[in-house]
């Protein structure tokens, strides 16, 4: 079943921070985080593997919540080159498939 | 390194033609393969993904259909092109284990006229 993702859009100014949640209904055994700019393919950004696991990448950081079957990513002191669609993908256990949400649009202007 | 090639980029068909798309990965072996289609402005729908040679998986009944051939090459096909069929159509690879991340190609941007 597709992760539900929230908010589906955001508008921020350079330097705003924001978060993007992504929950299932069935248990996880990994929630991956990927951004696609617009006309280009997703590049991935980073896994989690395990409950309330927290990793990081420069000023993007990431949490999973492995009883509460969600996860969120963080993006702080947001530059212009985070805009783009971010999509959470998650792995049920035992298999190696991906089940991805609608994404959400996040646009950081100047 | 891994790389990926996706080709063509960009292809424009009439509805009813034929459809090849190729994907091959580069400097690692027996990778799993993936195909997705995105339509404009939405998520990412898993069409097949494949853990070995013939060994294909299809998620979404359609006119659509993959093979792998060789442990590094995927291809999706179809006989008969449908307008529905138009997107952006993405292949991954990725290590064959849980809990490994995609990495995709470029993408095929496919109009159906």
């Amino acid at each position: 079943q597709q992760p539900v993702q929230s908010p589906q859009a955001v508008i921020l100014r350079e330097g705003e921070d924001a978060v993007i949640n992504c929950s299932s209904s069935k248990a996880l055994y990994s929630v991956h985080w990927y951004r696609q700019k617009h006309g280009e393919a997703p590049v991935f950004l980073m896994i989690l593997l395990k409950g309330g696991e927290q990793k990081g990448h420069e000023k993007i950081s990431a949490s999973f919540n492995e009883k509460k079957q969600q996860s969120s990513l963080y993006l702080t002191a947001s530059q212009l080159s985070y805009s783009g669609t971010y999509f959470c993908g998650t792995e049920k256990p035992g298999y190696s498939t991906l089940t991805f949400g609608k994404g959400t649009m996040l646009l950081v202007s100047p | 390194s891994q790389t990926i090639h996706q080709w063509p980029a960009t292809l424009v068909q009439p509805v009813g033609s034929p459809l090849s798309l190729e994907c091959t990965v580069e400097g690692t072996s027996n990778p799993n393969l993936y195909w997705y289609r995105q339509a404009a402005g939405r998520g990412l729908q898993l069409l097949f993904y494949s853990v070995g040679i013939g060994q294909i998986s299809s998620e979404v009944p359609q006119n659509l259909s993959a093979s792998r051939p060789q442990d590094r090459q995927f291809i999706l096909s179809s006989k008969k092109l449908l307008l529905s069929d138009s997107g952006f159509y993405l292949c991954a690879w990725s290590v064959p284990y849980s809990g490994q991340p995609q990495h995709f190609g470029d993408g095929t941007r496919l109009s159906i006229l």
